[in-house]
């Protein structure tokens, strides 16, 4: 079973739809939880931290469950250039992949007008 | 430079062939990584320096792979006798503190990517 696991999608969706991301991690361990925004052909970029008590950035909202090990991502009124893939992304605290981040597949998300 | 720079930018490689891919860090970046992201597929860690010393390469995945660091500064990946399954985005990215874990303004900033196609 992979460390992090997402749902790749697609997510074809309208302008102005919301749209969540769910995201699953396998080592309970785990210490830091991020999401990342990665455009076509280009590296990834991180788009926010995400915490237990829950924490929003503008449209952007990232939630975490450490008891179901269980990190989502909702977007609100989504816009066209919200259109990239979302990678899901642990540092776990023990184990062999201890302090590096863990990425996973990540989700791809178009808008359409 | 202003950002994590990468070369080459876009490499094919003949089965077989060896190809050497540079990293070169913002300056004064003491963490440099290594990651390779398969089409389609996330980034997975490869290799991780902090200034010189290689202290964790337990992603390389044969060895024919081969990262090097040696004046902490630039980095370079040397993969030996390529292969079909080597081809992927292979991602460098640097932080001015040790360790990966961008919280507190340790934000980790990736390169573009050296593409790899091997044919």
């Amino acid at each position: 079973r992979k460390e992090v696991e997402q749902d790749p999608g697609p997510f074809n969706v309208p302008e102005g739809a919301t749209v969540a991301f769910n995201c699953t991690y396998s080592n309970s361990a785990s210490q830091s939880f991020f999401w990342y925004r990665q455009d076509c052909r280009k590296e990834p970029k991180l788009l926010m931290s995400v915490y237990s008590s829950g924490n929003e950035d503008g449209r952007f909202t990232a939630q975490l469950n450490r008891a179901s090990q269980y990190i989502s991502l909702l977007i609100r009124d989504s816009k066209l250039s919200d259109s990239a893939t979302y990678l899901c992304v642990v540092i776990p605290l023990f184990g062999g992949s201890q302090g590096n981040l863990i990425f996973g597949k990540g989700t791809k998300l178009s808008v359409k007008p | 430079g202003a950002g994590v720079s990468q070369s080459p930018r876009y490499k094919v490689a003949k089965r077989g062939q060896d190809v050497a891919l540079r990293c070169d860090p913002i300056s004064g970046h003491v963490s440099l990584f290594w990651y390779q992201q398969a089409l389609g597929q996330g980034p997975e860690f490869l290799t991780y320096f902090q200034n010189e010393a290689q202290l964790d390469k337990s992603g390389l995945p044969s060895d024919r792979f081969f990262a090097e660091r040696p004046e902490g500064s630039v980095s370079t990946l040397k993969i030996q006798r390529t292969q079909q399954e080597d081809s992927a985005v292979y991602l460098c990215a640097s932080s001015y503190r040790t360790g990966s874990t961008p919280l507190s303004g340790n934000t980790i900033y990736f390169g573009e990517g050296s593409w790899l196609t091997v044919v």
